[in-house]
């Protein structure tokens, strides 16, 4: 079975601290990870996948077979880095939908 | 414009009333997936239509049905809504083979 488990729900931390936003997986398999923000209840946007290894907006993510993780980091949060971030799983068979965690809502405080 | 259109933005409509919504993919994508965010649910794989047939259903009632027409656009029709269907839904599209999916504005559907 596909899961995604992002155990914080709400992540509050203060402009210019480090972030970081975890997420854990469950597959029998290589999936491929994503992260996703949502703006004030916006659409989804891509912020980062695992297999492109890129920095977007200052954040990483590095997947952790082993540990079964692809957190989500920055050094130093911004205030509008404040939204909601979704970490997402695609499986290699099937439909290959997106099998999305709950979410964590990221507070950045002045 | 992320070039998946969604309509309409709003909906409130009553309990046991039928709506549909809509979404365009975009240009050259096959697939057109449906989610529903809500808050205690979160974002729920509902369905996805590629090329005009159903590939894969997630935690989609009975009462709700999609399809998608020869010119790719999809349709969710939610009938005999009820408070508890009260929530965003998404549609999502992808072209085949590639790993980036496409999210749609969402519409906000409030049933009272």
């Amino acid at each position: 079975a596909q899961r995604v488990t992002q155990p914080e729900k709400l992540l509050s931390v203060f402009k210019g601290a480090p972030v970081e936003l975890k997420c854990n997986y469950s597959y029998s398999g290589s999936p491929e990870l994503f992260w996703y923000v949502q703006y004030s209840r916006q659409r989804l946007q891509l912020l980062l996948r695992h297999i492109s290894r890129e920095s977007i907006k200052g954040f990483t993510a590095d997947l952790n077979k082993g540990e079964t993780s692809f957190h989500l980091k920055k050094p130093f949060a911004q205030e509008e880095d404040s939204a909601m971030y979704y970490c997402a799983l695609r499986g290699w068979k099937g439909a290959q939908k997106l099998v999305f965690g709950q979410g964590t809502r990221l507070t950045i405080n002045p | 414009d992320s070039g998946v259109t969604q309509t309409p933005k709003h909906l409130i409509t009553a309990t046991g009333q039928r709506v549909t919504l809509r979404c365009s993919p975009r240009s050259g994508d096959l697939s057109v997936y449906w989610y529903q965010q809500s808050l205690d649910q979160g974002l729920q794989f509902l369905i996805q239509y590629y090329n005009g047939e159903e590939r894969a259903k997630g935690n989609i009632l009975e009462r709700f049905s999609a399809q998608q027409f020869p010119d790719l656009h999809s349709e969710l029709n939610l009938s005999s809504l009820e408070l508890g269907d009260s929530a965003l839904y998404f549609c999502a599209s992808r072209l085949q083979g590639a790993c980036g999916y496409t999210f749609g504005s969402g519409t906000r559907l409030t049933v009272v």
